[in-house]
């Protein structure tokens, strides 16, 4: 069965230090790769995604991802944490050509000041 | 630019009674529509997806169903609510061909 899977259900970083979320997925093919943000009580917004080319992606806020794809991961990274950057993180993956995403479980992600 | 609404907000219903959930996205033509719940502040479970007017697809079997009236109209509908309904209701569209969802503010439905 195609799975995604984020590992850690929370992550405490300090403000101004990197911070890094984490993906791997099990999918067949090439799929697309997606980071979502969610604030309380919000809808998801997007943060970036990967179709193809250059493994790492920039995105919005800061943030970046880089693909792997013989670890089949999808990494959020940002090289230096805001509290702001405090919310729920989402990595999502769309089996080629399927227009539908399979979501991992969510992470927490909590930047102490 | 694009705009996805949801309404209502927030929804408390008695178990039993009906619901009607509506998405609309404006600034776009013929989008891809999604209906995901959300139980519990976590996952994300896709319940509903549409291609074009009328073309629903049901992901997991239960006690709801779609409807899409509109090109960029998306309703979620119960006939009688179950406690189980309850959660974070999530409408989403995305361009055709391509690969990133958008999503609405949420609607969340308390079922007493």
């Amino acid at each position: 069965a195609q799975s995604v899977a984020q590992p850690e259900d929370q992550v405490n970083v300090a403000e101004g230090n990197p911070l890094t979320v984490k993906c791997t997925y099990s999918v067949s093919g090439n799929p697309y790769l997606f980071w979502y943000v969610q604030y309380p009580n919000r809808g998801l917004q997007f943060l970036l995604k990967y179709i193809t080319g250059d493994n790492l992606v920039k995105g919005s806020y800061g943030f970046e991802a880089e693909f792997n794809k013989s670890q089949t991961s999808f990494h959020l990274k940002k090289p230096s944490a805001l509290v702001s950057d405090s919310a729920l993180y989402f990595c999502a993956v769309e089996p080629s050509g399927t227009y539908k995403y399979i979501f991992g479980t969510g992470t927490r992600l909590k930047v102490l000041a | 630019s694009q705009t996805i609404h949801q309404w209502p907000a927030t929804l408390v219903q008695p178990v039993g009674s009906p619901l009607s959930l509506e998405c609309t996205v404006e600034g776009t033509s013929n989008p891809n529509l999604y209906w995901y719940r959300q139980a519990a502040g976590r996952g994300l479970q896709l319940l509903f997806y549409s291609v074009g007017i009328g073309q629903i697809s049901s992901e997991v079997p239960q006690n709801l169903s779609a409807s899409r009236p509109q090109d960029r109209q998306f309703i979620l509908s119960s006939k009688k609510l179950l406690l189980s309904d309850s959660g974070f209701y999530l409408c989403a569209w995305a361009g055709q061909g391509k690969a990133e969802q958008y999503f609405g503010p949420g609607t969340r439905l308390t079922v007493t």
